[in-house]
């Protein structure tokens, strides 16, 4: 079964404390895995999307990276407005034409100023 | 003027009501989704739509319909509330094969007594 597992469910740093979120996947195939950032009580917003192992992506102090079993979102000198949860997905080989995604459960991130 | 936009935000209904959520959007795009969002359970694709004659099920399409009305509207329906549907309801938007990235609405929040 094609699953999503994302660690830690949550997350406290204090300000500055830079630490790293994983997303693991046993899949049949992947084609891509996206990578989301969710505020209480609003819709995902997109942050990137990686294609191939060793594929590595940046915006201010996130970098997200891939192996063939993971991900990790690397949280740079975190700021408190960085608090949120972040979510993972994956598309799989053939739902290129459906666009379906597989989301894992989040981890809840808390940064204390 | 925010890209996709649901309505109603918030919804509190009683058993056995029918309700309508609505999902209209402003970025061109052909495909549109709805997916529910449960605490611990993460987001699980309800219906999805490639255009406004392709309508498919997704995981958990049971109690559920939908309505392409126009390329840019995509409505979900409830026939029958029950209070295992009180969940978060998310509309979200691709572009179609190639340009896999979806992009959220903010979000319904329904509440079935």
């Amino acid at each position: 079964e094609d699953q999503v597992t994302q660690s830690p469910e949550a997350l406290r740093l204090q300000e500055g404390e830079s630490s790293s979120l994983n997303c693991s996947y046993t899949v049949s195939g992947l084609r891509g895995l996206f990578w989301y950032r969710q505020d209480p009580g609003k819709g995902p917003e997109f942050l990137f999307t990686l294609y191939s192992a060793g594929e590595e992506k940046e915006k201010e102090r996130l970098k997200a990276t891939l192996t063939k079993k993971e991900s990790f979102l690397h949280i740079t000198a975190p700021k408190p407005e960085d608090s949120a949860t972040y979510l993972c997905a994956v598309q799989l080989i053939g739902s290129s034409n459906t666009g379906k995604l597989i989301f894992g459960q989040g981890t809840t991130l808390q940064v204390k100023p | 003027d925010a890209d996709v936009t649901q309505t109603p935000r918030n919804r509190i209904t009683k058993t056995g009501k029918r309700i309508m959520l609505e999902c209209s959007q402003t970025k061109g795009h052909d495909r549109m989704y709805w997916y529910r969002q449960d605490p611990g359970l993460g987001l699980r694709l309800i219906y999805y739509s490639f255009d406004v004659k392709d309508i498919n099920k997704g995981e958990i399409s049971d109690g559920y319909s939908v309505s392409r009305q126009a390329q840019a509207k995509f409505s979900l329906s409830l026939e029958s509330a029950i209070p295992n549907q009180t969940a978060l309801y998310f509309c979200a938007t691709s572009e179609g094969t190639g340009k896999d990235t979806q992009y959220f609405g903010p979000g319904t929040r329904l509440t079935v007594l």
